[in-house]
C-alpha cells in the first residue's frame, strides 16, 4: 500500500515550457487536491477533485490545469511555465463517508522555474 | 470554511507539554476541527480533529470551548521530533467540506 505517490519529486524547467506532475493513490479515495507551498508559507490550494471526471478551482488556480480521468489519478499541468510558479507542491486524497475524512499527503514535487 | 488565527511561533522544553492555541471564531455549527503538522519539507500529517467534545488520541488531546470559537493542542510529553508545523483548519464534516484551506500555521520548536 504506497499510498499517495507524486512523481517527479524534482524538475527544473525553463521559462515557458510545459510539464505535467502526476499524483497517484491507491486508497481509492474520491477526493484529492493539489496545492503548493512556498518557503516559509503555508499550503495554498491550486485545484481539487470530488470524483472521476470532476475538477475545480481552489485558491490559487491560474497558470494550472488539471484532469481527473481515472478515479486513482490527479494530473496538475503548467502550459506555460513563469517563475513565480517555483514552488514545492503537494499532492492529498481523502475519502467520503462516516469517518475522519483526514488528508493523506504525498512527499511534494519541487519544481523550480528559471 | 471559517477562518483561523494561530501564533506563528512557539517555543516548548522537551518532555513538557506543548499547547497551542487557534482561534475560529466565525467557525459554523456543522464545522469541525481539525489539526496537522508537517515536519521539515515532508506533506502535512494529520494529528486529530473534533466537532464539540473534547478528542484525545494517541499523538495528542484536543480541548475545543464550550462556544467553539477557539481551540488548544496539547502534545502531553514534547519532544524533539514534534518540531514542526502545526496547522488548526475548519471546515465542514465528511459528507462535504471539499475544500480544506491551510492558514500559515505555528511553528514550534521544541527545545533540549
Amino acid at each position: 500500500n504506497a499510498g499517495v505517490t507524486q512523481t517527479p519529486k524534482f524538475r527544473v524547467l525553463k521559462t515557458g515550457q510545459s510539464m505535467t506532475l502526476l499524483c497517484a493513490q491507491d486508497m481509492n479515495h474520491e477526493y484529492m487536491y493539489w496545492y503548493r507551498q512556498d518557503p516559509g508559507m503555508g499550503l495554498r490550494l491550486i485545484h481539487y477533485s470530488v470524483g472521476e471526471g470532476t475538477t475545480a478551482k481552489g485558491e490559487v488556480p491560474d497558470g494550472y490545469n488539471v484532469s481527473r480521468l481515472k478515479k486513482q489519478n490527479f494530473l496538475l499541468g503548467l502550459e506555460s511555465a513563469a517563475p513565480s510558479q517555483t514552488s514545492v507542491y503537494f499532492c492529498a486524497s481523502r475519502r467520503t463517508g462516516a469517518d475522519t475524512g483526514e488528508l493523506f499527503f504525498g512527499e511534494g514535487s519541487r519544481l523550480t522555474v528559471l | 470554511d471559517a477562518k483561523t488565527t494561530q501564533p506563528p511561533s512557539m517555543d516548548c522544553a522537551e518532555g513538557r507539554a506543548a499547547n497551542l492555541p487557534c482561534n475560529h471564531s466565525t467557525i459554523s455549527g456543522n464545522e469541525y476541527v481539525y489539526w496537522y503538522r508537517q515536519i521539515h519539507s515532508q506533506g502535512p500529517q494529520y494529528i486529530i480533529h473534533g466537532l464539540k467534545n473534547n478528542e484525545t488520541n494517541e499523538m495528542a488531546s484536543l480541548i475545543i470551548t464550550e462556544d467553539r470559537k477557539s481551540s488548544t493542542l496539547i502534545l502531553p510529553h514534547a519532544t524533539l521530533r514534534d518540531t514542526a508545523v502545526y496547522y488548526c483548519i475548519v471546515r465542514v464534516g465528511n459528507t462535504g467540506g471539499f475544500k480544506t484551506i491551510f492558514g500559515a500555521g505555528t511553528r514550534l520548536f521544541v527545545k533540549a
